[in-house]
């Protein structure tokens, strides 16, 4: 089945830098890649996803990358902001496989005021 | 349009107890998944369901724990003889379709602990 492996597993940057959180997954029929935010105490919120015939996709401060060779994607924000201290996960899907989503083991980021 | 609303937020039981935690999907999504997801771990597929379907239980274990989604009603996780190693935090997400095409949205989990 697909392994998803997850990095760092804490990210701590001055408000106003950039951070970036890197995923790899094994399975290369996988060809759906979303983010979830998580709050204490709160469930996972998607904040953006991509597909595997797109190389890369912004929403405003948040950017996810995809390497299909590489079968590696990243999450990066810009002009960090103290609301976005969470964990953050990253996720693959592979068409097939009813066995949902599988999730890497979270990014503990940490913004420094 | 409500998210998916899960109930209770949190549960104790004692060792050999029965749990019972329920998920709500949102409305015209009919599949759901359950997920299990313990302290500083990333979340665990259990069981996917569509109406009055187990379409795949393999992260499910196969004792003590069974997953139903009624043509009406919510969807359950059951849990028989809790045991310590149960406690969790278990999260329900419900899609239009199945996750590799489109996004799953997550309830706000039900915090099981077992004493």
């Amino acid at each position: 089945g697909e392994n998803v492996e997850q990095h760092p597993s804490t990210l701590s940057v001055q408000e106003g830098d950039s951070a970036v959180i890197k995923c790899t997954y094994s399975d290369s029929a996988s060809n759906y890649f979303p983010w979830y935010k998580q709050e204490l105490g709160k469930g996972p919120q998607l904040i953006i996803d991509i597909r595997s015939n797109v190389g890369e996709k912004k929403d405003q401060r948040i950017a996810v990358t995809l390497n299909k060779t590489a079968k590696h994607f990243s999450l990066h924000i810009t002009e960090t902001q103290p609301e976005d201290s969470a964990v953050y996960f990253c996720a693959a899907s592979t068409p097939g496989g009813a066995d949902g989503l599988t999730f890497g083991k979270g990014t503990h980021l940490i913004i420094q005021p | 349009n409500a998210g998916v609303m899960q109930n209770p937020r949190h549960l104790v039981r004692r060792r050999g107890q029965e749990a019972r935690l329920r998920c709500s999907p949102m409305k015209g999504h009919s599949h759901v998944y359950w997920y299990r997801q313990l302290p500083e771990e990333g979340l665990k597929f259990m069981v996917y369901l569509q109406k009055e379907n187990i379409i795949d239980e393999s992260g499910m274990p196969k004792e003590r724990f069974s997953a139903e989604f009624p043509k009406e009603g919510p969807s359950i996780l059951r849990i028989q003889q809790v045991v310590r190693g149960d406690s969790a935090a278990y999260f329900c997400a419900s899609s239009t379709t199945p996750t590799m095409n489109t996004e799953a949205f997550f309830g706000q989990g039900t915090r099981l602990t077992v004493v």
